[in-house]
């Protein structure tokens, strides 16, 4: 099973800041990677798929990239409403997991 | 509007078994591979189940292979999952997610809202 690294677990951020969060694939998975957003007490939602795609509808300010083994969402300026928990999933062969999840708190 | 919806969770003892249902609205279920992904009480994500859409080819986690069965009926635009043989360790929020894209796994866009289910003596 391919296994998924998140870093950090968990970060504080003021607004405006630059976030980045790291993930890491235990062995190559090509660009087959997602991010996904959860607000507290939400399901998931999807931001990035195949490692760099934006989703229709999420703002501007996230981005992916990465390919292979390692990956990185970034969030350009961070907004309040940013507050959730991130995590990256591989797709390119089941188990599809998912990383442990980030969680960015705003200061 | 493109839709899921949980329903069947509850509280179930150890040992018991329980069926839950995804229904889906707003697109043709038969065209979608679909998933089940879990998350117990304060916890991260976990996949649980893939099926794809003619159900052809369905994955399990390792833990719950043997256990749980995922299946659909695509003219009922349902997916399911039989759980049986329940534990105290699968109590989360099981959300099933539609497989989205070009490549197997895809990504899973919508997310139903979830149900809840507990086990517990």
């Amino acid at each position: 099973d391919i296994q998924m690294t998140q870093s950090p677990s968990s970060l504080s951020a003021s607004v405006g800041d630059r976030v980045t969060i790291t993930c890491r694939a235990s062995q190559s998975i090509s660009s087959y990677l997602n991010w996904y957003q959860q607000k507290p007490g939400k399901a998931p939602k999807v931001l990035i798929y195949a490692a760099s795609s934006l989703q229709s509808g999420v703002p501007s300010r996230f981005s992916g990239s990465g390919s292979g083994t390692d990956f990185t969402l970034t969030i350009s300026s961070l907004q309040p409403e940013d507050l959730a928990t991130y995590y990256c999933q591989q797709s390119y062969s089941a188990p599809y997991t998912f990383g442990q999840g980030t969680k960015l708190e705003i200061k | 509007e493109v839709q899921l919806v949980e329903s069947g969770g509850g509280l179930v003892q150890p040992g018991g078994s329980l069926r839950l249902s995804c229904a889906a609205s707003g697109f043709t279920l038969s065209t979608y591979s679909m998933n089940w992904v879990r998350q117990a009480p304060g916890k991260g994500l976990e996949w649980v189940s893939y099926i794809s859409s003619s159900s052809s080819t369905i994955y399990y986690a390792d833990s719950v292979k043997g256990r749980f069965t995922i299946s659909r009926d695509n003219a009922k635009n349902s997916l399911y999952l039989q759980m049986n043989s329940l534990r105290a360790e699968d109590t989360a929020v099981y959300y099933c997610a539609r497989g989205s894209g070009w490549y197997q796994g895809g990504w899973f866009d919508p997310w139903g809202q979830g149900t809840l289910v507990t086990v517990s003596s």
